[in-house]
């Protein structure tokens, strides 16, 4: 039991490309949803799922797109990266947003220049 | 429009004595609130939680306590250990999101 594993760990971009941050669980967990984090700012919500093929957006959506075709499975991609994207990016999912916990990923460093 | 609202960027404490952590909230519907530990270079792990029908919630070291009247919610390590040094964040559940404070950076003292 893997729990939450996100990859890359760490990546360098350079602003305009696009890249996808993968997230995958294997808790059987309906809900999903993708963090940044900077300083001062704690955990922000980009975008979440609460299933297979329903996904919504956050509290800073822009210039990130979601997709969840499998349970098991929720990427993030990055459109067109910018310095503002520099963050560090978790994944984390739960079993029902109702009071459970979530498990969260090690977590993505991504640094756009 | 912050939510959830740590308001203590840090705190130090000495090894073996009482670290309390801080956290305010704006909404009365929020029925569920999580405390989270966070390493450098590590995920966020769960550390204790508490429902809105409960007042206080004890896990070994950790008590979480909620007053419900003044919207705050506080952790209580006791007694604290340099392990214990990290970022804490609070947390609750809205609408189809887990909403965070800013966190705690703890520094234990040894």
């Amino acid at each position: 039991n893997a729990g939450v594993t996100q990859t890359p760990k760490f990546q360098v971009l350079k602003t305009g490309q696009s890249m996808t941050l993968q997230c995958a669980q294997d808790m059987n967990h309906e809900y999903m949803s993708w963090y940044r984090q900077d300083p001062g700012m704690g955990l922000r919500l980009i975008h979440y799922s609460v299933g297979a093929g329903i996904t919504d957006q956050g509290e800073v959506p822009n210039g990130y797109n979601v997709s969840r075709s499998t349970t098991e499975d929720f990427p993030l991609r990055l459109l067109s990266a910018a310095p503002s994207q520099t963050s560090v990016y978790f994944c984390a999912s739960s079993y029902s947003i109702s009071l459970t916990e979530a498990f969260f990923g090690q977590g993505t460093r991504l640094t756009v220049v | 429009d912050q939510q959830v609202k740590q308001n203590s960027p840090s705190l130090s404490v000495q090894e073996g004595r009482i670290s309390i952590l801080n956290c305010d909230y704006t909404n009365s519907m929020f029925d569920y609130f999580l405390w989270y530990k966070k390493y450098p270079a590590e995920g966020p792990t769960f550390l204790i939680s508490i429902s809105s029908i409960k007042d206080k919630n004890e896990d070994g070291r950790f008590t979480v306590f909620l007053n419900k009247s003044a919207k705050h919610l506080s952790l209580h390590i006791v007694p604290s250990q340099p392990g214990d040094s990290a970022v804490y964040f609070c947390a609750s559940t809205g609408t189809y999101k887990y909403i965070f404070g800013t966190g705690t950076r703890l520094k234990v003292l040894a």
